[in-house]
């Protein structure tokens, strides 16, 4: 079993839906807990992070974390074609001193006009 | 501001031949890693390095050396490339990556490597 788990989609949703993106994960030392955007044929790039559980919202992107449940969420508020991407969780945990990344392995997101 | 940037682009190898790709960062970050996307797998950590002469093995190292003589540069050798080895690559650094602080990772735009 894998340590982070998410689905890899796709998801298509028309503009102005909104959009819900899932992670389960199973290690209870994870500390720190990330949503990343990777646009085709780009890198990574890093959207949101929360520290603890609950809500922390920026824009239209609200990241929710529940620690009781090992489950975390994005949701993406009237959706935009310029939000389809893959969009990656992850998750680190404190490990020789440095934080290890464990990421999820994506879901594909597409906006249709 | 370059960031994080990876030579090259594209290669394609043949079995047994060697090569390295490069990753150069210019935000005086101490971790760089490498990471191997593939689909189904998400990414995989290579091998990392938390400062200049000093590196270590992430989850699947076989196959990659690297070396760290600069805080700029961080190099991933494949020695005798095989099929199973046809991924995009990935160059990430953080800045501050100490375990009571989170470091966001800066990622190149991948090296897309294919091993006939």
């Amino acid at each position: 079993q894998k340590e982070v788990e998410q689905d890899p989609g796709p998801l298509s949703v028309p503009e102005g839906a909104i959009v819900s993106l899932n992670c389960t994960y199973s290690n209870s030392a994870f500390q720190y807990f990330m949503w990343y955007r990777q646009y085709s044929r780009k890198g990574p790039e890093l959207l949101m992070y929360t520290y603890s559980s609950g809500n922390k919202e920026d824009g239209r992107f609200t990241a929710q974390v529940d620690k009781s449940s090992k489950y975390i969420s994005l949701f993406i508020r009237d959706s935009q074609p310029s939000d389809s991407a893959t969009y990656l969780c992850a998750m680190s945990a404190a490990s020789g001193g440095y934080q290890k990344v464990t990421f999820g392995t994506g879901t594909k997101l597409q906006v249709i006009p | 501001n370059a960031g994080v940037t990876q030579t090259p682009k594209f290669q394609v190898l043949k079995t047994g031949q060697s090569m390295t790709l490069q990753c150069a960062q210019d935000m005086n970050h101490e971790y760089m890693s490498w990471y191997r996307q593939d689909p189904g797998m998400g990414l995989r950590l290579i091998h990392y390095s938390v400062g200049a002469g000093i590196t270590d093995q992430g989850e699947v190292p076989n196959g990659y050396n690297v070396s760290r003589s600069t805080t700029e540069d961080f190099p991933l050798r494949l020695l005798s490339a095989a099929p199973s080895q046809t991924s995009v690559y990935f160059c990430a650094s953080s800045l501050n990556y100490l375990d009571r602080a989170y470091g966001e990772l800066f990622f190149g735009e991948g090296s897309r490597l294919t091993v006939l």
